[in-house]
């Protein structure tokens, strides 16, 4: 079945460290999406690709960093300069071209930071 | 700056019983989508409206546009305690940008 693989699905990051949260989706969708979820909040847009090789910062980049060598996968490194990362991180993807940019969200990475 | 508002934040409501979230948002758009999650889960896609006026059904929930007005309702009829969720709606900017902004969700309690 088609559909987004989020890894870890909890991870727990001591002060200082770098951590990478994998997101695969096997649903040859086009654009890929990185959201972070707080308690009690909406969705804010990290990262954003569009094409391999080729990817836009959303409201909340700083502290993140991605890369889009393939088009099934989009990792997500939330490094140290993060001040606040403790988060349930959400990876998405959609078809680019077509006029509903309906999402389909992974099962979630939550992110705990010690 | 696009932003997305929701109200309420908050919803408790009987079994049985109506009600409204409107979903607010500050510039241009023609493509508002809902989302339901369910407590520790991801988000699943509930309704995509496309144009103006477009409206869209599914059992108990009905979603509505207007582009005008920049608003969009998702009605509950009847409620029943499997509504119980946080919905979610979000909007594209104009010009397929491929950003999808989010309000900040209205968390739903129906209770027996």
């Amino acid at each position: 079945d088609g559909g987004i693989t989020q890894s870890p699905k909890y991870l727990f990051r001591k002060e200082g460290q770098n951590v990478t949260l994998s997101c695969e989706q096997n649903l040859n969708h086009d654009a890929m999406y990185w959201y972070r979820q707080d308690p009690g909040q909406g969705l804010r847009l990290i990262y954003y690709s569009q094409i391999v090789n080729d990817f836009q910062k959303g409201d909340i980049a700083e502290g993140y960093s991605v890369s889009r060598e393939k088009k099934e996968s989009f990792p997500l490194t939330v490094t140290s300069a993060q001040k606040n990362p403790t988060a349930f991180y959400l990876c998405a993807s959609s078809y680019a071209a077509r006029r509903a940019n309906v999402l389909t969200f992974g099962a979630g990475s939550r992110l705990t930071v010690l | 700056e696009l932003k997305v508002e929701q109200n309420p934040l908050f919803l408790s409501m009987q079994e049985g019983k109506n009600y409204t979230i409107y979903c607010n948002y500050s510039t241009t758009s023609d493509r508002l989508y809902w989302y339901r999650q369910d407590p520790g889960k991801s988000l699943e896609s509930l309704f995509v409206l496309l144009s103006n006026g477009a409206v869209k059904q599914e059992g108990r929930l009905m979603a509505s546009l207007d582009t005008k007005a920049r608003l969009s309702t998702l009605h509950i009829t009847a409620a029943v305690h499997d509504l119980s969720a946080t919905y979610f709606c979000a909007v594209d900017m104009r010009g397929n940008t491929g950003k999808l902004i989010f309000g900040q969700g209205t968390t739903l309690q129906v209770k027996p």
